[in-house]
């Protein structure tokens, strides 16, 4: 099982759709949590950090379930500036500093 | 501006030849890192510095060198023993609460 898994995608969205993507873990001990975005050929930068309780940030909701390992991220209202890859990143308990990043997974939104 | 500046953006290499990629901060960060991107995977863990004449391998570290004589730079040299070097190249830093901020990039491609 792969440390941090996410569906690739594409999702194809329209404008306006609300969309959801889930990302699992597999270190039951891993203590921070993160949403990144990367645009076509960009750098990856921080979309928003995932905290126990939940988090919000305008039109995006991050969350962290435990129990199950994972972590969401929930787009409302979808705009074509939206259209990147969306990627999880998980810092492993014991490994100071150093991040495990997802694949990433690709989000279309079209008119 | 603070941030962090990598170059060459691109980058064309002989077989054979040893390229050296350059990183540097003024965001007064102490931990830096080098990733590799390949399409469709996750950024992977080349080399990452804590402290200024300390670094530790990452996840890939064969074939690739790293220094930090000073906290603003933490240059990438890729030698010739790098069996496939051609690569998407990030540079980041981080504060100890682990947010990365990242470079633009090197591409680097072996002709």
């Amino acid at each position: 099982r792969k440390e941090v898994e996410q569906d690739p995608g594409p999702f194809n969205v329209p404008e306006g759709a609300t969309v959801a993507f889930n990302c699992t873990y597999s270190n039951s001990a891993s203590q921070s949590f993160f949403w990144y975005r990367q645009d076509c050929r960009k750098e990856p930068k921080l979309l928003m950090s995932v905290y126990s309780s939940g988090n919000e940030d305008g039109r995006f909701t991050a969350q962290l379930n435990r129990a199950s390992q994972y972590i969401s991220l929930l787009i409302r209202d979808s705009k074509l500036s939206d259209s990147a890859t969306y990627l999880c990143v998980v810092n492993m308990a014991g490994t100071a500093s150093k991040l495990t990043f997802g694949t990433g997974t690709r989000l279309q939104v079209t008119l | 501006d603070g941030g962090i500046t990598q170059s060459p953006k691109y980058l064309f290499r002989k077989e054979g030849q040893n390229v050296t990629l350059s990183c540097e901060q003024n965001l007064n960060h102490d931990a830096m890192y080098w990733y590799r991107q390949d399409p469709g995977q996750g950024l992977r863990l080349i080399y990452y510095s804590q402290i200024v004449n300390d670094f530790q391998k990452g996840d890939i570290a064969e074939g690739y060198s790293v220094s930090r004589e000073k906290k603003e730079s933490f240059p990438l040299t890729v030698t010739s023993a790098q069996k496939n070097p051609t690569a998407f190249y990030l540079c980041a830093s981080s504060m100890k609460t682990g947010e990365l901020f990242f470079g633009e990039g090197s591409r680097l491609t072996v002709l």
